[in-house]
This record gives C-alpha cells, sequence and structure tokens, in this order.
C-alpha cells in the first residue's frame, strides 16, 4: 500500500529566512512524487512533481523539492520564504504501476512571519 | 488551461437529504476523482473514474456513490446526507491514461454542512 508522512501539522519561518517542508513516503518500487499548494477557500494547485532524472526538482514560485531514495523522502524548500508562501501544502505519492490515483499526505500549514 | 468547474463553492443541506455535488472538465480527461478533505486528515479517496460509465471505489466509498454518464462529469452522491459528511468535497481531473504522469487539476471546491 501507498502512503506519505508529512511530520508536521506547522512550519513557521520568518520572511526571507529558508524553508523546508518534510515529506517521506513507502510505496512498492520507484515512485512518483508530486507537492501541491492550496490558499484559503481554494482547490489545490500542482507545484512540482517527480519523475526521473534528476533528484532535485525545479517548480513554481520559486519552489524546489529533493528526492531522497535512501531515505525515501522528497521535501520541499526554498532559499527566501514570502509572506504570500503562506498556504497548506500537500505531498502525494503514486507508484508506477499502471495507473493508480494520488496518495496525499496530511499536509502542512506553514505560515511566514514578515 | 485545463478547467475543472464544482458548481457549488457552499452548501448547507439537512440530514437525510440526498445530496448531489457535480464536477465537470473541459479538456476532454478520461480521469476523474473525488476527495474530502478534513482538517488533520488531508485528502482522502472517495471514488474515481477511468472513463464513461467506469468507477471505482477509493479509500472511503461508505456513504457515497458516483455517476459517469458523459466524459466531462462526474457527480458524486450521498444517498442520505450525515453530519460526518460535513466536509469539503475537491473533484480533480487527469489526462489521457496513457499518460499517467500528468498531475491533477483540481476544482476549487464545495464546503458541504450538513445539519
Amino acid at each position: 500500500a501507498q502512503s506519505v508522512a508529512q511530520p508536521e501539522d506547522q512550519v513557521n519561518v520568518a520572511e526571507g529566512n529558508p524553508l523546508t517542508v518534510k515529506c517521506t513516503y513507502s510505496v512498492s518500487g520507484n515512485p512518483y512524487l508530486f507537492w501541491y499548494v492550496q490558499y484559503p477557500n481554494r482547490g489545490l494547485q500542482f507545484l512540482l512533481k517527480y519523475i526521473t532524472g534528476d533528484n532535485l526538482v525545479k517548480g513554481s514560485y520559486g519552489f524546489e523539492a529533493e528526492f531522497n531514495k535512501s531515505q525515501t523522502s522528497f521535501h520541499l524548500k526554498k532559499p527566501s520564504a514570502l509572506v504570500s508562501d503562506s498556504a497548506l501544502y500537500f505531498c502525494a505519492v503514486r507508484d508506477r504501476s499502471g495507473n493508480t490515483p494520488l496518495v496525499f499526505g496530511k499536509g502542512t500549514r506553514l505560515s511566514v512571519i514578515a | 488551461d485545463v478547467k475543472v468547474t464544482q458548481s457549488s463553492r457552499y452548501l448547507v443541506k439537512r440530514t437525510g437529504e440526498k445530496v448531489f455535488l457535480e464536477c465537470v472538465q473541459d479538456m476532454d480527461h478520461e480521469n476523474m476523482f473525488w476527495y474530502r478533505q478534513d482538517p488533520g486528515l488531508g485528502l482522502r479517496l472517495i471514488y474515481f473514474s477511468y472513463d464513461v460509465k467506469m468507477k471505482e471505489k477509493g479509500d472511503i466509498p461508505e456513504g457515497y456513490s458516483v455517476s459517469r454518464e458523459k466524459k466531462e462529469r462526474f457527480s458524486l452522491i450521498l444517498e442520505s446526507a450525515s453530519t460526518n459528511q460535513t466536509s469539503m468535497y475537491l473533484c480533480a481531473s487527469r489526462g489521457d491514461r496513457r499518460k499517467p504522469l500528468y498531475g491533477y487539476t483540481f476544482g476549487s471546491g464545495t464546503r458541504l454542512t450538513v445539519v
């Protein structure tokens, strides 16, 4: 069975500081990994994905994520946080067999303080 | 851009009512999904559909059913609404099943309150 863990319910960071939102996963074989962001009263928006190749993936709004196979992690990062980055972030995974749905983590609320 | 439209942003229904949540996508996507979102529980998959008239149960199908009579429309049905179905409901679609690497496109969500 596939699963995703986001160990932090809330992450607080000062504006201008680097941010990290953690994600670990469990899946049979190699994963497809995704990050989504949700702003208040909105649906989820796609940020980035890891399919294959370079372990460092760059996405929208200056975000990037690093795939670490040995640690089964896919942490979301940004070098310099903005107040506008404050939102709810979801990590998602699926295996490479067939056309299975994405499995989402519980979400991490990021607060960037001015 | 793909657009996924959920017919209602906010909905209030009474216990025992039959409730229909509608979702329409405009890009001829084959795959469509219904999730519910609850604080501390993240997104949980209710039902999904790979094509017209096809449906698959997700992780929490109890109390729900779905209908996919046309490719662009995927309806979630609460046969007899209960207060524990108060939640945010999110619809998503994904492109061609031969291209499963595509991410999802989500609708804006329907916040359902059952009183």
